[in-house]
């Protein structure tokens, strides 16, 4: 069974601050990894994802994320923080060891910018 | 706008009755999956449909269930509903069935209140 855990429901930073949101996973097979974005009334929006080979993934809007094996994190960074940043982040593994295909989600972590 | 449609976007009804929401996956997409975001339990994964068979279940209540039809489309059928099935239900769609790296395209979600 796979899972997915995010440390901080919310996290606040200032405009310009680096952003730092945590996702560690359980998973009993090599996982794929995924960030998804979610604004006020609208669905979910892929950021970025990691599925074999450099462990180092680029997002959309100066996202990235690092997959750490030895670590199993795969925390979500963006040097400077801007207000349109503000939005709910859901970090998710996919289920490479056949079966379902649907996504495992963490709780999410509410990004909060501070002017 | 990620070309996944959902209908309809807001519903109200009471415990006990019965609704039936419908999702339009992307143009091409054959594979609609089915997501529940609640309060208490996060995005959850209910159920996955590739080209009109049902490939996978997740957390999915024996009181709900869903088809997709042979224009691909799909509906979410929930039945003698209670207070707790008050959620956001969202669906997503990708190309094919057993692509687990395969970013998944949301809808907007459709919200359901019971009263």
């Amino acid at each position: 069974a796979q899972s997915v855990t995010q440390l901080g429901s919310h996290v606040s930073v200032s405009e310009g601050a680096l952003v730092l949101l945590r996702c560690n996973y359980s998973s009993s097979v090599p996982p794929y990894l995924f960030w998804y974005v979610q604004y006020p009334n609208q669905g979910l929006q892929l950021l970025l994802k990691y599925t074999t080979g450099a462990t180092l993934v680029k997002g959309i809007n100066g996202f990235e994320a690092e997959f750490k094996k030895s670590e199993t994190s795969f925390h979500l960074t963006k040097p400077s923080a801007h207000m349109s940043d503000a939005a709910e982040y859901f970090c998710a593994v996919g289920n490479s060891g056949g079966g379902a295909d649907g996504l495992t989600f963490g709780k999410g972590t509410h990004l909060i910018i501070q002017p | 706008d990620s070309g996944v449609t959902q209908t309809p976007k807001h519903l109200i009804t009471a415990t006990g009755q019965r609704v039936t929401l419908r999702c339009s996956p992307r143009s091409g997409d054959l594979s609609v999956y089915w997501y529940q975001q609640s309060l208490d339990q996060g995005l959850q994964f209910l159920i996955q449909y590739y080209n009109g068979e049902e490939r996978a279940k997740g957390n999915i209540l024996e009181r709900f269930s869903a088809q997709q039809f042979p224009d691909l489309h799909s509906e979410l059928n929930l039945s003698s509903l209670e207070l707790g099935d008050s959620a956001l239900y969202f669906c997503a769609s990708t190309p094919s069935g057993r692509a687990p790296y395969n970013e998944q395209f949301f809808g907007p979600g459709t919200r359901l209140t019971v009263l």
